[in-house]
């Protein structure tokens, strides 16, 4: 069955920065494209990211654009959020989540990010 | 941006009755409509794409339809554990997705 599970979350001071992994299992991850979506405490779902199945299209909601950088390893299995320059508006869940022909079909259980000095 | 507008925001309803949530969207976004089920500290689970199609073992008492600007998503003969926040979203702008700001069902 398919599996996303992201690691790396934590409390970092604003202007820092921090690196999200989401493992990927269940299904052949060089085959499909994948996001980065994200939920404030207490809020709805904001889009941040997408990276294409080979790693060679990336786009970026304005909010992240130029700090926010998405990458993958098909090797491993593994996709990547390096986040810089981190605001206390960047606190929330982040979720790793599957592009299934467009649609968001996987979601990871996500990873908390708090941005608080 | 396509703006997803969500109504209404909180659904009072009792176990066995039918609900009805509605979502619209700012401009045309064809059948590119997704539903999504988030309960409590989980991650949002994918109930309906196309704007009619369950995904995969979504309970038939899940239907929804519409098009263009104005769906609907409906909850026949309402379970305990389907008392939750529903999102929806588009994709037809993909990959830059919109999500609604939910509606929350509760008892």
């Amino acid at each position: 069955q398919v599996q996303l599970v992201e690691s790396g979350g934590g409390v970092v001071q604003p202007g820092r920065s921090l690196r999200l992994s989401c493992a990927a299992s269940g299904f052949n991850f060089n085959s499909f494209g994948m996001h980065w979506i994200r939920q404030a405490p207490g809020k709805g779902l904001e889009w941040v990211s997408i990276i294409w199945y080979d790693g060679n299209n990336k786009y970026y909601a304005d909010s992240v654009k130029g700090r926010f950088t998405i990458s993958r390893d098909n090797s491993k299995n593994t996709l990547y959020l390096q986040m810089n320059s981190l605001r206390a508006d960047d606190t929330a869940v982040y979720y790793c989540v599957r592009d299934g022909r467009a649609v968001a079909d996987y979601w990871g259980q996500g990873t908390l990010v708090t941005v608080s000095s | 941006e396509i703006v997803m507008t969500q109504s209404p925001g909180t659904l009072s309803v009792s176990p066995g009755e039918r609900a009805t949530l509605s979502c619209r969207a700012s401009q045309s976004v064809s059948s590119n409509l997704a539903w999504y089920q988030q309960k409590p500290g989980q991650a949002p689970r994918l109930l309906i794409y196309g704007a009619s199609t369950r995904a995969a073992d979504i309970p038939a008492r899940f239907s929804a339809s519409g098009s263009g600007t104005e769906f609907t998503l409906t909850i026949s003969s309402l379970q305990s554990e389907d008392f939750a926040v529903y999102y929806c979203q588009q994709y037809n702008h993909w990959p830059r997705y919109t999500f609604g700001q939910g509606t929350k069902l509760e008892i």
